[in-house]
């Protein structure tokens, strides 16, 4: 079955550190993998996606996500973390049940990260 | 701009009360999707629709009904709303796998 785990619930950090959000997926095949950021109050907004090619991919406000198909992860990173990237942070993968077509944009979510970045 | 619109944003109502939530994109997308969203599961896929007069169930259709009449809108519809429903709704578009969101319903049935 294929499944996207995000195994920390929350994750603090103080700002001008890196940050590390991870998540590892269960997928056949090759995977599509992406970012989405949640600000309060508000709706998700892509951050990045992985289909093929370069293992690091890079995105939106600062962020990138490394690809590694023996781990099985996709971590989202950023080398210098701000108070405003305090946030809800969820990983997807692409559902590979329904293939073809319009119905490539179904997505399994984790349960998703909350990031907490203190001055 | 490019954008998914959700209406109403706050909706309050009681149990067996249908209601509507309506959600139109822009951006000529044919892929439309509803999802909740509860604390501690994530986002869970309720309705999708490939395009227009074609919508399947998602992990969680039980309770709602959906309708594709038109490319741009892709309303959510509780026929008889119960509390555990009671849940934040988003409606997304896609286009190549990216799912654009639109800012969200919360409902509350008491």
């Amino acid at each position: 079955a294929q499944s996207v785990a995000q195994p920390e619930d929350q994750v603090n950090v103080a700002e001008g550190n890196p940050l590390t959000v991870k998540c590892t997926y269960s997928v056949s095949g090759n995977p599509y993998l992406f970012w989405y950021v949640q600000y309060p109050n508000r709706g998700l907004q892509f951050l990045l996606k992985y289909i093929t090619g370069d293992n690091l991919v890079k995105g939106s406000y600062g962020f990138e996500a490394e690809f590694n198909k023996s781990q099985t992860s996709f971590h989202l990173k950023k080398p210098s973390a701000l108070v405003s990237d305090s946030a809800l942070y969820f990983c997807a993968v692409r559902d590979i049940r329904f293939l073809g077509g319009g119905s490539q944009g179904n997505l399994i979510f984790g349960k998703g990260t909350k990031l907490s970045v203190k001055p | 701009e490019a954008q998914v619109t959700q209406n109403p944003r706050y909706l309050i109502t009681v149990t067996g009360k249908k209601l509507t939530v309506t959600c139109s994109q822009n951006m000529n997308h044919e892929y439309m999707s509803w999802y909740r969203q509860d604390p501690g599961l994530g986002l869970r896929q309720i309705y999708y629709s490939m395009n227009v007069e074609v919508t399947d169930k998602g992990d969680v259709p039980e309770g709602y009904k959906v309708s594709r009449k038109e490319k741009r809108n892709f309303p959510l519809i509780l026929e008889s709303p119960s509390p555990n429903q009671t849940s934040l709704y988003f409606c997304a578009s896609s286009l190549m796998g990216t799912q654009y969101f639109g800012p969200g319903t919360r409902l509350l049935v008491l």
